[in-house]
C-alpha cells in the first residue's frame, strides 16, 4: 500500500464516451501528477499540480482535462478519446514540487479506447 | 534534448548478481532515481543519488558518476521476486523527472 489510490483500475470506453479517472493520496503531500505509460516507452508527464495549482501541462491534447479540487484529490476527465490514448494512466504525489521529490505512485488505471 | 538510455531487457539467474546501466543527458541535474515496477503494479522507489559514488541498501546498490552522466543499479543474490521493470529517472534543473523506458529484468531459476 503506497498511500495513493486510483479508481477505476480498468476502464474500457468508446471514442464518444466521457469518463473520469480519480486519484486520492493519503500522504499529506502538496504536489500531484498524472503520467501516461505506454508499452516500452518512458513515462510521459501530463500534468502537475502544486498546492492545487496547475504548474505544468506538457502539450496534452484538450480531450484530457485535469481537475484538482484539493491537495488530496486529482481527477482526469476524458472525452472523445482516440485508440492511441489506450495506456496505463498513473497518478503520483510528492511532498513538494522542487528539490528531492520522491514520488509515490498509485496502481494506475488501465485504459482501453475502442 | 533530454534523454535517458537503459537496456530494454536483461536476463539473470536466481542467486546471481546483475547490473542495470543508465546514461542520462539532461538540462542541469538534481539527482537520479531508480524505481521498481512489477507487472500491473505501481512503480516503487528504490534509490536516489545526487553525489558521486555508491549507495548500498541491502541487496540493492546504486552508483552515480555525474561527470560521465552514468548510473547503475546493482542487484545481488537475485530472487525470483526481483523479476520486474527497473526505471531510471533523472531530475533536471527545473526539478522535472526525465524517465527512461525501463529495463525488464527476467530472473530464471
Amino acid at each position: 500500500e503506497t498511500g495513493v489510490t486510483q479508481t477505476p483500475r480498468h476502464l474500457v470506453m468508446g471514442m464518444t464516451n466521457k469518463k473520469s479517472l480519480k486519484c486520492e493520496q493519503h500522504l499529506g503531500h502538496n504536489a500531484m501528477y498524472w503520467y501516461k505509460q505506454s508499452a516500452k516507452k518512458p513515462l510521459e508527464l501530463m500534468f502537475v499540480y502544486n498546492f492545487k495549482e496547475q504548474t505544468e501541462n506538457n502539450s496534452v491534447p484538450s480531450r484530457f482535462s485535469p481537475e484538482c479540487p484539493n491537495s488530496s484529490h486529482l481527477f482526469l476527465h476524458l472525452h472523445t478519446l482516440q485508440p492511441e490514448d489506450s495506456a496505463l494512466y498513473l497518478c503520483a504525489s510528492s511532498q513538494d514540487r522542487e528539490g528531492y521529490n520522491e514520488q509515490f505512485f498509485g496502481p494506475g488505471t488501465r485504459l482501453t479506447v475502442l | 534534448g533530454q534523454n535517458i538510455d537503459q537496456p530494454t531487457e536483461m536476463t539473470a539467474t536466481e542467486g546471481a548478481i546483475v547490473q542495470i546501466n543508465c546514461t542520462y543527458q539532461t538540462s542541469g541535474f538534481n539527482g537520479l532515481f531508480w524505481y521498481q515496477q512489477h507487472a500491473g503494479e505501481a512503480p516503487t522507489f528504490l534509490s536516489y543519488n545526487v553525489l558521486d559514488g555508491l549507495e548500498e541498501k541491502g541487496r540493492f546498490s546504486s552508483f552515480l558518476s555525474r561527470s560521465k552522466g552514468y548510473s547503475y543499479l546493482l542487484l545481488k543474490e537475485l530472487q525470483m521476486k526481483d523479476s520486474a521493470s527497473y526505471l531510471c529517472a533523472a531530475l533536471d534543473s527545473n526539478y522535472q523527472l526525465i524517465w527512461g523506458a525501463g529495463t525488464k529484468l527476467i530472473i530464471k531459476p
